[in-house]
């Protein structure tokens, strides 16, 4: 495996549902982030961490719940969704802060119904 | 507020032609630029880092910063049917994150 992987790629879940999307790195950096791209919009930063730390928390809904366990693993749990919340949500991940070229993962496609 | 400005587009030239994509931004404390590339559907793809005012080219590719104008941009020469998508461009401003721009679609046509 290379650079960024996300999985699921699609994932279709009822609002009571819960569940995690997933993201890996394997390119030896040290900070990861979360974005959101709904249809027509721009993205979204949802959270950043650096060395394990979440440094941004860009006035997330509690329903979206990020966990970033080491520096090459990034999670997001889901519960109770709105429709709403159907997007492309992308994983990003950068040598180190915001200064630096992040590179993407291939995204995970919600829908919820 | 920290912003980087695109214009949506879309911005329509002949495949052989030169695009030309602009981005300006707000705050003069910026460090470095980057331009995504981002097919319909897909994940942004970096193709373009700009750290120092000038210009930098990489293949067809080439990146111009003016940190007096505040404004960055890139030319895509010899514009192929294959480079129709959107382009994001996105500054780092002595933050934690980059701040995107809304994104301009380009659309190459035969």
């Amino acid at each position: 495996e290379t650079g960024v992987t996300q999985t699921p790629r699609h994932l279709v879940m009822g609002m009571t549902n819960k569940k995690s999307l997933k993201c890996e790195q394997h390119l030896g950096h040290n900070a990861m982030y979360w974005y959101k791209q709904s249809a027509k919009k721009p993205l979204e930063l949802m959270f950043v961490y650096n060395f394990k730390e979440q440094t941004e928390n860009n006035s997330v809904p509690s329903r979206f719940s990020p966990e970033c366990p080491n520096s090459s693993h990034l999670f997001l749990h889901l519960h109770t969704l709105q429709p709403e919340d159907s997007a492309l949500y992308l994983c990003a991940s950068s040598q180190s802060g915001g200064r630096d070229e992040q590179y993407f993962g291939p995204g995970t496609r919600l829908t919820v119904t | 507020q920290k912003e980087v400005e695109q214009n949506s587009g879309p911005l329509s030239v002949p495949e052989g032609a030169i695009a030309s994509l602009n981005c300006t931004y707000s705050d003069r404390g910026s460090q470095s630029f980057f331009w995504y590339r981002q097919y319909s559907g897909k994940s942004p793809e970096l193709i373009m880092s700009i750290y120092s005012n000038g210009d930098k080219e990489d293949g067809r590719f080439t990146a111009q910063l003016n940190k007096a104008s505040q404004y960055v941009s890139l030319l895509i020469r010899d514009s192929q049917p294959s480079d129709s998508a959107t382009y994001l461009c996105a500054g780092a401003f002595n933050t934690d994150k980059l701040i995107f721009g809304t994104g301009t679609r380009l659309q190459v046509f035969p």
